[in-house]
């Protein structure tokens, strides 16, 4: 199955632009996805597709992939933003694997 | 709306077994394959088993691969999955979650509680 690598931890500050990497083998062969979830409560998908956001999902969430990494990328950071974060990709052959999860802080 | 119930969980010796439900609603639940993904505390998401809408075809993550079982009734609406050969590392919060085009978890349950404990 995929191996994805996220870093632990992302610091940004407030209304700033937040970036958090996803690597992993050709992972730009497949598709990527992004979950946020804050304590005690389900992950919440918000980016699927490499780019697409679900309904609901604000406009400074952003997502990319190309190569061997999958980036989210959170424009005009806010308190409520933050969270730990994981992505997520499906190999066909082997079905599906997460990232190890990145806690983004707001500072 | 979507609506997705897992039950079942608690606590169970090593070695033991345990079938956890998940109850769908506001969707036309055989026509989405399902995720089961699990995480133990303070840890991170692990991905567990994948059941297709279409053939049933099962999918399994390494770790519970010839252990669980997942498996789905679809005049009832349900989700299931059969935990066998329990170990205490399989102590976990288990979410069911419908599937998006792209074989990603999309919506997801509140999860239940499996504590695998002596």
């Amino acid at each position: 199955s995929f191996e994805l690598a996220q870093p632990p931890s992302v610091s940004v500050s407030p209304g700033q632009t937040a970036t958090i990497s996803c690597s992993g083998d050709n992972l730009g062969d497949v598709f990527a996805a992004w979950y946020q979830q804050k304590p005690g409560q389900s992950p919440v998908l918000v980016i699927f597709q490499d780019s697409k956001r679900p309904s609901g999902i604000p406009e400074r969430f952003s997502g990319s992939n190309s190569g061997n990494t999958a980036t989210l990328t959170i424009s005009e950071t806010q308190a409520v933003d933050e969270a730990e974060y994981y992505c997520q990709a499906w190999d066909r052959r082997t079905g599906g694997a997460f990232g190890g999860g990145t806690k983004l802080t707001v500072l | 709306q979507v609506q997705l119930m897992e039950s079942g969980g608690g606590v169970v010796q090593p070695g033991g077994s345990l079938r956890l439900s998940c109850a769908a609603s506001g969707f036309a639940f055989s026509e989405y394959g399902m995720h089961w993904v699990r995480q133990a505390p303070a840890k991170g998401l692990e991905w567990v088993a994948f059941i297709h809408y279409a053939d049933n075809k099962e999918y399994y993550g390494d770790s519970v691969k010839g252990r669980f079982t997942i498996s789905r009734d679809n005049s009832k609406n349900a989700l299931y999955l059969h935990l066998n050969s329990l170990r205490p590392d399989d102590t976990a919060v288990y979410y069911c979650a419908n599937s998006g085009i792209n074989f990603n978890p999309d919506q997801w349950g509140p999860g239940t509680l499996v504590t695998v404990s002596s």
